[in-house]
């Protein structure tokens, strides 16, 4: 089955930055689309088509992509950035999905 | 503003069927385009996507799933509805639903509601 793979857990200095990966065999010629989740909260979307980032995102979350990789950077960490993050993207059969997920603990 | 609630009973037994409501504002989904998706997480683990409902009742389904799910709507009361037969432990989660931005006929979920908590148990 088609498997978005990301780290999980990466941990990161305040004021550092923070980079997540997002890997498969192939990424379906889709975007890939990054969501934050706090605990108890919904997931809010970060990036989507790979780089572009919603309103009201600070811009210190930006994403890129390769054929087989999204990354999510986060630069200059702060603490309300620690949180569980999810990529999402689609198989070639053209169903949604997500991938496993990552911790990031900000020290 | 765009704003989703889901609905739907706590706790559930094996073998029922679960069904869960996906009330919806500041949108319609008999505007062109429009879509709401269905998507779980069981506690600690990550998101599941489940079904699409679009505007032109197009309906989509998780792969590994689709025989145990049904997804409709009724715009009259700008609501989704999601049944999923012969409920197990295993589909303990938190069910969310979302409106879907639509990009190269898939996209992404720009809008999510707070999420329901379901518990399968006997």
């Amino acid at each position: 089955s088609y498997e978005l793979t990301q780290p999980p857990s990466v941990s990161v200095s305040p004021g550092q930055t923070a980079r997540i990966t997002c890997s498969a065999d192939a990424l379906a010629k889709q975007y890939v689309y990054w969501y934050q989740q706090k605990p108890g909260q919904a997931p809010v979307v970060l990036i989507y088509k790979d780089v572009e980032r919603p309103s009201g995102i600070p811009e210190r979350f930006s994403g890129s992509s390769s054929e087989t990789t999204g990354t999510l950077t986060i630069s200059g960490v702060q603490a309300e950035d620690e949180a569980d993050y999810y990529c999402q993207s689609a198989d070639i059969s053209g169903t949604y999905v997500f991938g496993t997920g990552t911790k990031v603990t900000v020290l | 503003q765009v704003t989703l609630r889901e609905s739907g009973p706590a706790l559930v037994k094996p073998t029922q069927t679960l069904t869960l409501t996906c009330t919806f504002s500041g949108f319609s989904l008999t505007t062109n385009k429009m879509c709401v998706s269905w998507i779980r997480q069981p506690p600690g683990k990550a998101l599941e996507w489940l079904a699409r409902i679009d505007w032109d009742d197009d309906k989509y389904y998780s792969t590994s799933l689709r025989a145990r799910l049904t997804i409709s709507k009724d715009t009259s009361k700008n609501q989704v509805v999601l049944r999923m037969s012969d409920m197990d432990p295993a589909d303990t989660a938190t069910y969310y639903c979302a409106r879907v931005v639509l990009v190269n006929e898939l996209g992404y979920f720009d809008y999510w509601g707070l999420g329901t908590p379901v518990t399968v148990s006997s």
